[in-house]
């Protein structure tokens, strides 16, 4: 079992849609949590990063933390064609640990 | 602007060849990595560097090997006794390597083996 699990999709939404994209992981050691954005051919961005549970929100984006589940959230309001890009969370215990990544969701956003 | 370079974007390797894969950073961050992306199974980490001239094994080390003898570079050779290199490599850094630290990522380089 991975310690991250993350489906691939394909997700394909409307513009203006709100999209939810999950990860579930297996390691309660994990503290920090993180999304980022990658377009085809490209680095990850980093778009979201957030510390235990609770709630943070950034423009159209909120992430969500849920230990108790071992679930993360991120959501996206309004969705746009540029927000189309496979996202990625990414987690990890703190100190000098390493970063465990999800495989990504890919979003289509169709205008 | 500060920011990861890689180069080169697309890289075309022979079997049995040694390649080298640039990675630079203006950032002034002491850690630096190196990762491999292929389809379906996420980013795996191959080496980490926290600091010059010191760096580790990540989880898929073997058949590659790094050097960090400069703060901004950390060149990934991926030498032939990798047998599947064919991959999308990301170089990243990031300030400490440490507590609530995050990383920032290259634009990538793509190898292909003919």
């Amino acid at each position: 079992q991975k310690e991250v699990e993350q489906d691939p999709g394909p997700l394909s939404v409307p513009e203006g849609a709100i999209v939810s994209l999950n990860c579930t992981y297996s390691n309660s050691a994990f503290q920090y949590f993180m999304w980022y954005r990658q377009y085809s051919r490209k680095g990850p961005e980093l778009l979201m990063y957030t510390y235990s549970s609770g709630n943070k929100e950034d423009g159209r984006f909120t992430a969500q933390v849920d230990k108790s589940s071992k679930y993360i959230s991120l959501f996206i309001r309004d969705s746009q064609p540029s927000d189309s890009a496979t996202y990625l969370c990414a987690m990890n215990a703190g100190g000098y640990q390493k970063v465990t990544f999800g495989t990504g969701t890919k979003l289509q956003v169709i205008p | 602007d500060g920011g990861i370079t890689q180069s080169p974007k697309y890289l075309f390797r022979k079997e049995g060849q040694n390649v080298t894969l640039s990675c630079e950073q203006n950032l002034n961050h002491d850690a630096m990595y190196w990762y491999r992306q292929d389809p379906g199974q996420g980013l795996r980490l191959i080496y980490y560097s926290q600091i010059v001239n010191d760096f580790q094994k990540g989880d898929i080390a073997e058949g590659y090997s790094v050097s960090r003898e400069k703060k901004e570079s950390f060149p990934l050779t991926v030498t032939s006794a990798q047998k599947n290199p064919t991959a999308f490599y990301l170089c990243a850094s990031s300030i400490t390597g440490g507590l609530r630290d995050t990383q920032y990522f290259g634009p990538g380089t793509r190898l292909t083996v003919l």
